[in-house]
């Protein structure tokens, strides 16, 4: 199975402040189709996962443009360049190269 | 509007059974790969099975094969997942989702609680 390594586990963020959260594939992501199928998911406390990236940087609509996402093969990164108070919430990337999709184990987001 | 409504969850000892549906509304459910994914209390997210528009193919994650069956009934705009054999460890909240494009597409349902202790 891909492996999927996010880091950190655990990040305290200063509202107005940018963010990162760094996920790692042991695999590369990039799909026979030329696709590179890495994506971002985020789930708010008590609510279900909605996702916010696809294919490494589409954003999904209704997502804030202070989301983004890039990377390639291996290596990816998702960045938020104004942390916001309805940000707070578990941040999961998810690999669909490869069956079985693998999620990371996830980036707890919190507001100093 | 797309919904998507679990149901099916429970308490259940250790050896028992649960099937789990899922009622899909608002958009073309035949036309989509489906998918259940689990979230373990205070844990993170695993994919469970997948399931291709047509039923035809159907794929498991190790810890579930033998165990674990995943249909659909298109005329009903339903999926189910048949859980055998349950263990302690599948106690998770159990979500119902669509993938198109090797991904999982929004909205995500509000799951579905299997609790399996005896």
């Amino acid at each position: 199975d891909v492996v999927m390594t996010q880091s950190p586990l655990s990040l305290p963020v200063t509202l107005g402040q940018p963010a990162s959260i760094s996920c790692r594939s042991s695999q590369s992501l990039l799909y026979s189709d030329g696709n590179t199928y890495l994506n971002w998911f985020q789930q708010r406390p008590g609510q279900s996962p909605r996702r916010l990236i696809y294919k490494v940087s589409n954003r999904d609509s209704g997502v804030p443009d202070r989301f983004s996402g890039s990377g390639s093969g291996t290596d990816f990164t998702l960045k938020i360049s104004r942390v916001e108070a309805e940000d707070v919430g578990v941040y999961y990337c998810l690999q669909g190269a490869q069956w079985p999709w693998t999620f990371g184990q996830g980036t707890k987001v919190e507001i100093k | 509007e797309v919904q998507l409504v679990e149901s099916g969850g429970g308490l259940v000892q250790p050896g028992g059974s649960l099937r789990l549906s899922c009622a899909a509304s608002g958009f073309s459910f035949g036309i989509y790969w489906m998918s259940w994914i689990r979230q373990a209390p205070g844990k993170g997210l695993a994919c469970v099975a997948n399931i291709n528009p047509d039923g035809s193919q159907t794929y498991y994650v190790d810890s579930v094969k033998g165990r674990f069956t995943i249909s659909r009934d298109n005329a009903k705009n339903s999926l189910y997942l048949q859980m055998n054999s349950l263990r302690v460890e599948d106690t998770a909240e159990y979500y119902c989702v669509r993938a198109e494009g090797r991904t999982v597409v929004d909205p995500w349902g509000q799951g579905t609680l299997v609790t399996v202790s005896s």
